[in-house]
């Protein structure tokens, strides 16, 4: 029964490079979150997702940040030209169906840029 | 603007005793909050959650307590054992709202168990 599961669990770029960072939701579950938590802060909304549809992406920086959750295969949250601001811990999370107020959280991906 | 605030950044109490871990928000348009326990390199876990329309909340040795008017909750965990040193996050929600699951969180709490 396995949870939420991201990868890379930790990806180190360049300034200017890509990241891709993919979340597998719960089984059973098709509401996808992304969230970040920069040093010293609380985690931070950014995108809500469920499949081919972004509900709300009201948290996504407006330039360089992508997110998608085809109907086939993981939700894929993309950063392009990574700045050294971008270098934080990235956390999906998933929900049933039916909508919860209470999401599961896979255990993060780190990016860290150079 | 931080909407959620947990203004303690951290917590030192001894095994057996209780730890208070106290959160306010502004928003009053939050009905649902929430806290997350998260351990080093791991994902926040789900503790226990209140909806508005209560005052409180109890889950073993977990109680969550809310007050509407001062727009405060707390996090009572009694006794405190040393498995419980964690980050504590307060989080809050619009559920009645359309964005159900988009959370506002605090900055957290780092509580510490002494043995």
């Amino acid at each position: 029964n396995a949870g939420v599961m991201q990868n890379p669990r930790h990806l180190v770029r360049r300034r200017g490079q890509e990241a891709r960072l993919r979340c597998s939701p719960m089984k059973g579950h098709s509401h996808v979150y992304w969230y970040r938590q920069l040093p010293e802060e609380g985690l931070k909304f950014m995108v809500y997702l469920q499949k081919e549809n972004i509900i709300d992406e009201s948290g996504m920086p407006k330039e360089r940040f992508s997110a998608e959750f085809p109907k086939e295969g993981p939700s894929i949250l993309r950063i392009q030209q990574v700045v050294r601001g971008d270098s934080a811990a990235y956390f999906c999370a998933s929900s049933p169906p039916t909508g919860a107020n209470v999401l599961t959280f896979g255990a993060g991906s780190r990016l860290t840029v150079l | 603007d931080q909407q959620v605030k947990q203004n303690s950044p951290s917590l030192s109490v001894q095994e057996g005793r209780i730890s208070i871990l106290n959160c306010d928000y502004t928003n009053s348009m939050f009905d649902y909050f929430l806290w997350y326990k998260k351990y080093p390199a791991e994902g926040p876990t789900f503790l226990i959650s209140i909806s508005s329309i209560k005052d409180k909340n109890e889950d073993g040795r977990f109680t969550v307590f809310l007050n509407k008017s001062a727009k405060h909750l707390s996090l009572h965990i009694v006794p405190s054992q040393p498995g419980d040193s964690a980050v504590y996050f307060c989080a809050a929600s619009n559920a009645g709202g359309t964005s159900y699951g988009k959370l506002t969180f605090g900055q957290g709490t780092i509580l510490t168990v002494h043995p």
